[in-house]
């Protein structure tokens, strides 16, 4: 079946550093979507991408939808406190709008 | 604008007794929706997705079941519930025809 594979599981940054995450799948996607989940919330929607190649921007994120569409990564540049979260990458699943989701990716910053 | 709304926010619950769940949707019309389980603050588990009034679909067949009696009112069952069931659970509303899924907050169950 699919399964989308998010990298690192986990990371610690200093305050003010730049984060890099990734997600594969094992097949392609029309839509990457990424969320953010802060500790005991529901996850809230960052970025949508519709295009291969498409690079959209929100604040201090930027996603890249990957030219092979097996895959999408998401940038945070100068994080700070408030970051912290577990970050999930997802893509459809089936025909019904379902998603599947990565694992995540959880984020702990160093102030 | 749309919202959606989770109740209860956390519940305890012994072994053995029933749940109910309720998820409404405000603000859109004839929206998917979705329940969601996680465990450990990790990865999202599909439990029932329902695309119209009356209409469940189950991903995982386990002890409990989901009911959609109105357009914009999910909700999730058990008769009995198990240790197991444990865990957060999500419910989430699209637009049908578009990807994108808005959770709500989430209500934290814990089964003694």
């Amino acid at each position: 079946g699919q399964q989308l594979n998010q990298s690192p599981q986990s990371m610690f940054i200093q305050e003010g550093e730049d984060v890099s995450m990734n997600c594969t799948s094992s097949s392609i996607f029309n839509t990457w979507l990424w969320y953010k989940q802060d500790p005991g919330e529901g996850p809230v929607l960052l970025i949508a991408l519709y295009k291969a190649g498409e690079l959209t921007s929100n604040g201090r994120l930027t996603a890249q939808f990957g030219i092979t569409r097996k895959d999408s990564f998401l940038n945070i540049s100068a994080s700070i406190p408030s970051d912290v979260g577990i970050y999930f990458c997802a893509g459809p699943s089936g025909s019904q709008g379902n998603l599947i989701f990565g694992k995540g990716t959880k984020l702990s910053v160093k102030p | 604008s749309q919202t959606i709304h989770q109740w209860p926010a956390t519940l305890v619950q012994p072994v053995g007794s029933p749940l109910s769940l309720e998820c409404t949707v405000e603000g859109t019309s004839n929206p998917n929706l979705y329940w969601y389980r996680q465990a450990a603050g990790r990865g999202l588990q599909l439990l029932f997705y329902s695309v119209g009034i009356g209409q469940i679909s189950s991903e995982v067949p386990q002890n409990l079941s989901a009911s959609r009696p109105q357009d914009r009112q999910f909700i999730l069952s058990s008769k009995k519930l198990l240790l197991s069931d444990s865990g957060f659970y999500l419910c989430a509303w699209s637009a049908g025809r578009y990807y994108e899924q808005y959770f709500g907050p989430g209500t934290r169950l814990t089964v003694t």
